[in-house]
This record gives C-alpha cells, structure tokens and sequence, in this order.
C-alpha cells in the first residue's frame, strides 16, 4: 500500500521567514512520483512540482525548493522569504508506476504567514 | 480553454435524496478522477476512470456511482445522501503518461447533506 504523511498539521510563521514543509512516503514500487500540490483560500488545487523517483537532484524554483531524499522516503518543501500570499493548504502526494495514476495524497498542511 | 469545470459548485441535501455532480474536461484526457476532501484527511479517492465506457472503484467507494459515457465527462451520483458525504468533492483528470502524470483539478463542489 502506499501512504503519504504530512505530520504538520499547521505552521505559522512571520513574514519573510523560512519554513519548511515535511512530506514522507511509504511504496512499494521501485519507480514511483511525488507531487506538491497548494491550495490557496480560493480552494483550487495548483500543481506546484513533480519529481521522479530515479531523479533526486533538488529543485529550486523561485523562493520555492525541493529535497528529496530516497534514503528516508522524505520529500521537503522550503519556502524561502516566505510572503502572506504564500499562506495556504499544502498537499504531497504520490503516484507508484502501476494502476490508473491515481494520486495517494496527504492529509496536508495549513501554512498562515502573517504579516 | 475552460480546463475541468464541475458543476454545481454548491449544493445542499437532505438525507436520503439523490444528487449527481457532472464533472467536464475539454483538455481530451484519456484519465478522469473523484476525489473528497475533509479536514484533517486530505484528498481522498472516491472513483476514477481509464476512459469512456470504463470506471473503478477508489479508496472511499461506498454510497457513491459513477458513469464515463463520454470522454469529456465523468459523473458523480449519491443514490440516498447521508450526512457523511458532507464534504467538498474534486474532480480531476490527467494525461496518459508516466513522464508526467500530474492532476489537473476542478474548483470543486461543496455539498452539505442535513
């Protein structure tokens, strides 16, 4: 089975602070993605990254950065300078290399920046 | 392009009466999905669909039918509402690619069962 854990519930921080998000998987598959997703207060969910299972190079895109790790099934979300708008609902999510690419997602993480 | 548009966007039932949520993708994706969110539990599976004439059972099934009669839509129904499907629902729909994979969500619809 796979699982997705996001064991922040909710994170607070002051702007322009640094906050990092932590994302850990559970699979079975030996090829697998993972996924952030963000859903701000308008209640859509944007697709923020992908990564694949044979890649972990980090990532950094902006104020946004990316760490993964194979070793402890880990996938971290930093954001740097963090910025009101950055306050929203984060979720990881992950996909193995079999079935219909159906995303096991966690249970997410309310980040609130406040100014 | 419109994307995935669900409609309604809010709807309100009493127990036991019959609803269906159409979910329309104009992106032609071969993969379309329905997923429920509640706090604390994030996004979970409800069905999902491979492509036209052909649907699956997810993670949390139970009271809830879908249908997959053409490749844009992907229909949600709840037979006898119960106010444990109180929740908001997303419907999503992908690219048949394992390079990519990524969900593309609707705005989702709120649906509060008394």
């Amino acid at each position: 089975a796979q699982k997705v854990t996001q064991a922040q519930t909710e994170i607070s921080v002051v702007e322009k602070e640094d906050v990092t998000l932590d994302c850990v998987y559970e699979t079975r598959d030996t090829t697998y993605y993972l996924f952030w997703y963000k859903q701000p207060p308008s209640g859509e969910l944007v697709f923020l990254i992908r990564r694949n299972s044979f890649d972990e190079q980090n990532e950094i895109s902006g104020r946004y950065s990316w760490n993964f790790q194979k070793s402890t099934s880990s996938f971290n979300f930093t954001i740097t300078a963090s910025q009101v708008v950055d306050s929203a609902v984060y979720f990881c999510a992950l996909r193995g290399n079999r079935g219909a690419q159906k995303l096991v997602f966690g249970q997410g993480t309310r980040l609130t920046i406040n100014p | 392009n419109a994307g995935v548009t669900q409609t309604p966007k809010f709807r309100v039932l009493k127990t036991g009466q019959s609803m269906t949520l159409l979910c329309a993708q104009d992106m032609n994706h071969e993969y379309m999905y329905w997923y429920r969110q509640d706090p604390g539990m994030g996004l979970r599976l409800i069905h999902y669909s491979v492509g036209e004439g052909t649907t699956a059972k997810g993670e949390v099934p139970d009271g809830y039918n879908v249908s997959r009669l053409k490749k844009q839509n992907f229909l949600l129904g709840l037979e006898s509402a119960a106010p444990s499907q109180t929740s908001v629902y997303f419907c999503a729909s992908s690219y048949v690619s394992w390079r990519t994979g990524e969900l593309f969500f609707g705005e989702g619809s709120r649906l509060t069962v008394l």
